[in-house]
């Protein structure tokens, strides 16, 4: 199974947006509304933002959002803001019971 | 609180075993499948594997890589999920998670990793 493709680094400016994509294949990002996205800051544990494509868990700030069209997932990010500078990677349930990672991107707030 | 705690890594040899331990706390461990997720350094997420619930048959994952080598296994009595890591290689150096898994594998609660070196 291979990872997700993510951009390598994407950049925007304090209160602007930009939007990670995430593609896959019709055996992950396609076949499954199973899509997650995470935050990492350096030296730090992944933090959860967004699950099945568009939801939010309880605590996440709602300039997160997240979507999917065929087999590409995306995540925007409104509002930028300096602490949202950190690694974001995506992940899709798969075919076979098997969980697959995006590459990441690094998203720098200029 | 959801806490979820990694111990057991360190320093090992190729080729030798390591056993990691994720002992949860705050939840009902044994309603929920866990993952096992690793980073390489400055590379990123990977997926290594998962077992699910006991009520879905507690039943492990794994992905390609390590598929063979790993065994996850779990305790429910103590809430704690392992990994058996074999045949250790250096590219399994990286920092190891666990996390719970939540909708569709999506890991909503992360332990704060360990690291495992493999190196002669």
């Amino acid at each position: 199974q291979s990872a997700l493709t993510q951009p390598a680094s994407v950049s925007g400016s304090p209160g602007q947006s930009i939007t990670i994509s995430c593609t896959g294949t019709n055996s992950d990002v396609g076949g499954y509304n199973y899509v997650s996205w995470y935050q990492q800051h350096p030296g730090k544990a992944p933090k959860f933002m967004i699950y099945d494509v568009s939801n939010r868990p309880s605590g996440v700030s709602n300039r997160f959002s997240g979507s999917k069209s065929g087999n590409t997932a995306s995540l925007t990010i409104s509002g930028l803001q300096a602490e949202d500078e950190a690694d974001y990677y995506c992940s899709s349930y798969a075919s076979g019971s098997i969980l697959v990672f995006g590459g990441g991107t690094k998203l720098t707030v200029l | 609180e959801v806490q979820l705690v990694e111990s057991g890594g360190g320093l090992v040899q190729p080729g030798r075993s390591l056993r990691l331990s994720c002992t949860a706390s705050g939840f009902t461990f044994g309603d929920y499948a866990m993952n096992w997720v690793r980073q390489a350094p400055g590379k990123g997420l990977e997926w290594v594997g998962f077992i699910r619930a006991k009520r879905y048959g507690g039943t492990p994952e794994y992905a390609a890589s390590v598929k063979g080598r790993f065994t996850i296994s779990r305790d429910d009595s103590k809430s704690i999920a392992y990994m058996q890591m074999n045949s250790l290689k250096t590219d399994d150096s990286a920092v190891y998670y666990c996390n719970r898994a939540f909708s569709g594998l999506g890991g909503d609660y992360w332990g704060q990793g360990i690291l495992v070196t493999v190196s002669s």
